[in-house]
This record gives structure tokens, sequence and C-alpha cells, in this order.
């Protein structure tokens, strides 16, 4: 078995701010993702990686930077926050043919 | 385009029946695969079951299993004898694997409450 951390779990920024949300997984798994939920949506990727240093645009990309430097960790960066922004930010890993396992998420507010 | 449509938003069912909540999906992959999920009301995301689309045995595993009809692109979730504790929001999953994209693609979930 394994866990999946996300820090912080909620997170309070200023418009314009540039924010970053980690996630640290001890799976051993390749691929990692970032997932954006909106209150009462489903899912959208950000970014995913497919190993260490790799880096792949989701359709929800602009306006987020991503950065793998260890293949335990993801890290997501809003580069500049949106007023009354507010959505869940969900981490993911799996290895590359399998179900993907949830990080249990952080929560953003943009004031 | 890939795409998944779950239509069902909130179904309601009185516990020890049966549910069946439905998925349809888009694809131009020969081969692609499709999962469900659970996200309960803490807000966590649990992987409940997989359907591989060359396999044709129905995926079950303990009290969920899938009805796969794939001339109909649909991918329906069944759980049986429902409990309490299967309150929660599901989400229909979707992968393609010949193209090599990494992407699952949601579908809007679906509310399942379970009366007692």
């Amino acid at each position: 078995g394994g866990i999946i951390t996300q820090t912080p779990k909620f997170l309070i920024g200023q418009e314009g701010q540039k924010l970053t949300l980690k996630c640290q997984q001890n799976f051993n798994h390749d691929t990692m993702y970032w997932y954006r939920q909106d209150s009462g949506k489903g899912l959208r990727l950000i970014y995913y990686s497919i190993t260490e240093n790799d880096l792949q645009k989701g359709d929800l990309s602009e306006g987020y930077d991503a950065s793998r430097e260890k293949k335990s960790s993801f890290s997501l960066t809003v580069t500049s926050a949106q007023k009354n922004e507010m959505a869940v930010f969900l981490c993911a890993s799996s290895k590359w043919d399998a179900e993907q396992f949830f990080g249990p998420g952080t929560r953003l507010t943009v004031l | 385009a890939q795409k998944v449509t779950q239509t069902q938003t909130s179904i309601s069912v009185v516990e020890k029946t049966t549910v069946t909540m439905d998925c349809v999906y888009e694809t131009r992959d020969s081969s692609y695969f499709l999962f469900w999920y659970k996200q309960t009301a803490s807000g966590e995301i649990v992987f409940l079951i997989r359907q591989d689309s060359y396999k044709k045995e129905n995926a079950t595993v303990g009290h969920y299993s899938l009805n796969f009809q794939k001339p109909k692109s649909s991918i329906g979730l069944i759980i049986t004898a429902t409990q309490i504790e299967d309150s929660a929001v599901y989400f229909c999953a979707m992968r393609e694997g010949a193209s090599g994209s990494w992407q699952l693609i949601f579908g809007s979930g679906t509310q399942l409450t379970v009366m007692p």
C-alpha cells in the first residue's frame, strides 16, 4: 500500500498572487497528475508527468505551471490567482497502465 | 474527441436494493480503459472497478459489477445490496490506449443516496 499527501490542505491567496501546491506519493508510481475540481463538477486534468523531469499539459494547463524534480513529488503553481476562484486541486499517481490513486486535495480560495 | 457522459445527476434508493448508474463514452481509439471512482462526502476519491475494452467479460469486484456494452459505448455500474455507506458521488472515467495519452477523462458524476 501507499499514500498520497497534499500540502497545504487549505490555501487562501490574493488576486494576482503566485501560489504553489505540493504533492508527495510513496507508491513508487512513475506517473503523477494534477486535477482541478470545481464545486459539483467532475475532474479536469491540468498537468501530468510520466517520469521524473517530464511534464505534459492537460486540457486546463493555461494559468498553471508544474514541476517534477523527484519521482515521489509533483508540484503545481497557480501563476496568477484569479479573484473569486474556488476549487479543489487533486493530485493522483499510477503505474503506467493502471488505475489512479488520489490524494485528499487542496482547497483553494482567492480573495 | 473523447468524451464521457453521465446523464443521471442523482439517484435515491432504499438500502439493500440494486442500483445501476449509466455512463456513455466517445472515443476513436480501438483500445481504451474505463474506470469507476467514488467520491465520499469528505472529498476522498476511491477507485472501484475497471474494464479494459478488449475484455468481453464484465468486471466484478465485491458488490460492484459492470455492464459493458461496447456497441453502445456504454459502461454501467451496478451496485448490489446497497448500504448506507455507498452514498457518494460516482464518477465514470475513460483513458484511451492506442493514442498514448495518459489523460483520464471524467464524467460529471452521479450522486447516489442510499436511504434506510
